[in-house]
């Protein structure tokens, strides 16, 4: 099986709320990825970090990775209706990606 | 740079038959990957080529196949197709190193009758 797994599998917020996800893993890794997927479209890349990194910024999304506990968040500040997405998260082990999160942004 | 480019963007073909999409990657990336994404299954690995080379595969069964040319363009192949093949297909490049983010294609659709 993959090494990334999304959860929650649903998530609905109000416009303006923050959003998080989180991934759990298996194995050690280098670094971890999350993506974003629009219906019907390819996944778009957000952000990368790296298995020595244990936050990283991008405008209004936050990462957080915990070696530890092999785990990651991602967190979306100010949520807006143009986030409505899936959101996966992948290592670069193996590049598999769970079922996701779907994100819904109520305006 | 131009994305990575997917023909067809759609398709119909009918059980038994069988299909060839197509994958262009971004210019200087080595890699190419393949993943069919259900409703059901999720988001699952097919498989990745690296220099004409398949470097990984998923569990897939044979009738799913790919290729990858010298100038990094990728085609895969389903023979037999099954209704449950009915799925979007996406095509992901990278540069091939480590840390190396993957950039997708919008996939093709492809519908079993």
């Amino acid at each position: 099986s993959q090494q990334g797994e999304e959860d929650p599998q649903a998530l609905s917020i109000q416009e303006g709320e923050n959003a998080t996800m989180n991934c759990s893993y298996k194995t050690s890794i280098n670094n971890l990825q999350w993506y974003r997927q629009n219906s019907g479209r390819g996944l778009v890349h957000l952000i990368l970090i790296r298995s020595n990194e244990r936050e990283k910024h991008s405008g209004r999304l936050r990462v957080t990775l915990d070696t530890s506990k092999k785990s990651s968040s991602l967190l979306i500040t100010a949520s807006r209706a143009a986030d409505t997405a899936s959101y996966f998260c992948a290592t670069e082990v193996d590049m598999r990606f769970g079922a996701g999160t779907r994100l819904t942004v109520k305006p | 740079k131009a994305g990575v480019t997917q023909t067809p963007r759609y398709l119909i073909k009918t059980r038994g038959q069988q299909v060839t999409l197509s994958c262009s990657p971004i210019s200087g990336h080595r890699s190419v990957s393949w993943y069919q994404q259900t409703p059901g299954q999720g988001l699952q690995f097919l498989f990745e080529y690296f220099s004409e080379t398949q470097r990984n595969k998923g569990n897939f069964p044979g009738r799913f196949s790919g290729r990858q040319f010298s100038n990094s363009r990728s085609e895969m192949n389903v023979s037999t197709l099954e209704l449950g093949d009915s799925a979007l297909y996406l095509c992901a490049s990278c540069p091939g190193e480590l840390n190396s983010p993957l950039h997708f294609g919008n996939g093709t659709r492809l519908t079993v009758t």
